[in-house]
C-alpha cells in the first residue's frame, strides 16, 4: 500500500494564479480531510469529506475548494491563490471504529504565494 | 470553544526522560493522540488513550490522562536522538465526523 500520496511537493504560485493539489488513498477509506499548518499554529482543518460525493467545511475553508468523486482521490483547488495561503499542506484518510479516528497523513506539499 | 495547548519547546539529553505536556478544553472528548512529525514528513500517529483511561504504556511511551484538569502528558523514557521531532496533541471531539483538534506542537531537542 502507498497510504497517502500528495502532488506537488513544492509549488510556487503568483497571486491570482489557481491551482489543484492532488490527494489520494489506497486504503478504502471513508474519511478526508485537508489541513494546513503554519509555524506556532498546529493543524488547522480546511474541508474534509466522509464519502464520496459528500463535503464539508472545516476551520478555514475560505479561499478553497475540494471535491469527492471516487473514494481514493481528494483534490483541493485554490481559486485565485493569496499570500496568506503560504504554507504546508496536508492531506489525511481515516477510518472510524466507534468513536476512534485514526489520520493517516500524506507527506504534505510546501506551497509559496507570491 | 475548542482549544489545544502545548508548550512550543523542549530540550533534552540523551538517554533522559522527556516529558511533554498538553491541556485540552473540550470535556466531551473521547479520544486523545499524540502525533509525531519528524523533518520534512507528514504526521505519524504514535499512540492514544481513550477518555475513559488514566495511563497507557507503549513500551518507551507512557500516557497519563486526568480528565479533571484536561490534562495530558507523553513520558518518552531514554530518549534517543532519533526521537528529535514535533509531538503534536489532538482530541478527538464527538460527533458524526469525530473531528481532530490540534495543538501547535512541542518541538523536542535531543543534544548527547
Amino acid at each position: 500500500n502507498a497510504g497517502v500520496t500528495q502532488t506537488p511537493k513544492f509549488q510556487v504560485l503568483k497571486t491570482g494564479q489557481s491551482m489543484t493539489l492532488q490527494c489520494a488513498q489506497d486504503m478504502n477509506h471513508e474519511y478526508m480531510s485537508w489541513y494546513r499548518q503554519d509555524p506556532g499554529m498546529g493543524l488547522r482543518l480546511i474541508h474534509y469529506s466522509v464519502g464520496a460525493g459528500i463535503t464539508d467545511q472545516g476551520e478555514v475553508p475560505n479561499g478553497y475548494n475540494v471535491s469527492r468523486s471516487t473514494t481514493e482521490d481528494f483534490p483541493l483547488r485554490l481559486l485565485s491563490a493569496a499570500p496568506s495561503q503560504t504554507s504546508v499542506y496536508f492531506c489525511a484518510s481515516s477510518y472510524r471504529q466507534g468513536a476512534r479516528n485514526e489520520q493517516f497523513f500524506g507527506p504534505g506539499t510546501r506551497l509559496t504565494v507570491l | 470553544g475548542e482549544d489545544v495547548e502545548q508548550s512550543l519547546f523542549l530540550s533534552v539529553r540523551e538517554g533522559d526522560s522527556s516529558v511533554i505536556n498538553c491541556t485540552y478544553t473540550d470535556s466531551s472528548s473521547t479520544y486523545l493522540y499524540w502525533y509525531k512529525q519528524e523533518p520534512g514528513a507528514g504526521l505519524q500517529l504514535l499512540t492514544y488513550i481513550f477518555s475513559n483511561m488514566d495511563m497507557k504504556q507503549d513500551q518507551r511511551l507512557t500516557v497519563l490522562l486526568n480528565k479533571k484538569d484536561k490534562h495530558l502528558s507523553l513520558r518518552i523514557a531514554d530518549t534517543q536522538t532519533g526521537d528529535s521531532a514535533i509531538y503534536f496533541c489532538a482530541e478527538n471531539l464527538d460527533g458524526g465526523y469525530n473531528k481532530l483538534i490540534f495543538g501547535a506542537g512541542t518541538r523536542l531537542a535531543v543534544h548527547p
